[in-house]
C-alpha cells in the first residue's frame, strides 16, 4: 500500500503557482519523497525527489517539512499542460535495490485558463 | 528519438491466447520494469530486472514472464491470458541509482 496520503483533486489557474501537498507521516529516515505524474494516455513522468533539503528543478521545487512527514510540490506557473495526475511516494533511493516504486492514487490537477 | 518504447499500443485479443508485448530503451540503463495499471488507475510493479536480478512481485501470476534478450530489451510474455488481464502495461527503465524512464503504455483488452 502507499505510505502517502494526498488530495484526489485539485484545480488551479493556468499561470498562477500549483502546490500540492502530501503528507507521509510514517516515513523512514532513509527514505527520499518522490514525485512523478501522468498524464493522460501517457506513461509516468519522473518531476524530482528530495531527502529532507528543498530542492528545484527546472521543472518544479519540493518543499520538505523539517519533521519530514508532509511535503509539497510546487509547479511556479503552472500551463494547461501539467494538467495530470500528479503522485508523491516515498520510498529508499530510487525504489532501492528492487527499483520498487509504490504508486497510491495521486492527485489529480487540472489547470484551467 | 524516443527513450523507452513499447510495441504494440494496443492488443486486442482473446481469452486464452498467448500474446508478448515488447520494450526497448535506447538511454543506457541497466534496470528495467514493467508495471500494470487496471482500470481503477492502480500503476503496480510487476518485475523488475537488470544483468544480474530478476524480482518479481509475489502478487503476479506465474502465466506473466519477462524475457530479456539484451540490456536494452526486456519483453513480457503472457499465456493463457484472462479477463482480468486487461489493463495498461507500462515498461520503464532506470540506472541502478536514477529516476525510472516510462514508456507510452500498452493497452491490452481481452474478449
Amino acid at each position: 500500500d502507499a505510505k502517502t496520503t494526498q488530495p484526489t483533486s485539485m484545480d488551479c489557474a493556468e499561470g498562477r503557482a500549483a502546490n500540492l501537498p502530501c503528507n507521509h507521516s510514517t516515513i523512514s529516515g532513509n527514505e527520499y519523497v518522490y514525485w512523478y505524474r501522468q498524464i493522460h494516455s501517457q506513461g509516468p513522468q519522473y518531476i524530482i525527489h528530495g531527502l529532507k533539503n528543498n530542492e528545484t528543478n527546472e521543472m518544479a521545487s519540493l518543499i520538505i517539512t523539517e519533521d519530514r512527514k508532509s511535503s509539497t510540490l510546487i509547479l511556479p506557473h503552472a500551463t494547461l499542460r501539467d494538467t495530470a495526475v500528479y503522485y508523491c511516494i516515498v520510498s529508499p533511493l530510487y525504489g532501492g535495490s528492487q527499483g520498487n516504486l509504490i504508486f497510491g492514487k495521486g492527485t489529480k490537477l487540472s489547470v484551467k485558463p | 528519438d524516443t527513450a523507452v518504447s513499447q510495441t504494440p499500443k494496443y492488443l486486442v485479443t482473446q481469452m486464452g491466447n498467448d500474446k508478448s508485448i515488447k520494450c526497448e530503451q535506447n538511454l543506457g540503463h541497466d534496470t528495467m520494469y514493467w508495471y500494470k495499471q487496471d482500470s481503477k488507475k492502480f500503476l503496480k510493479i510487476m518485475f523488475s530486472y537488470n544483468n544480474k536480478e530478476l524480482i518479481i512481485n509475489e502478487t503476479v501470476p506465474n502465466r506473466f514472464s519477462p524475457k530479456s534478450p539484451d540490456k536494452a530489451h526486456l519483453n513480457l510474455h503472457i499465456n493463457s491470458l484472462e479477463l482480468g488481464d486487461s489493463a495498461v502495461y507500462f515498461c520503464a527503465s532506470s540506472q541502478t541509482s536514477g529516476p525510472q524512464h516510462f514508456g507510452d503504455g500498452t493497452r491490452l483488452s481481452i474478449l
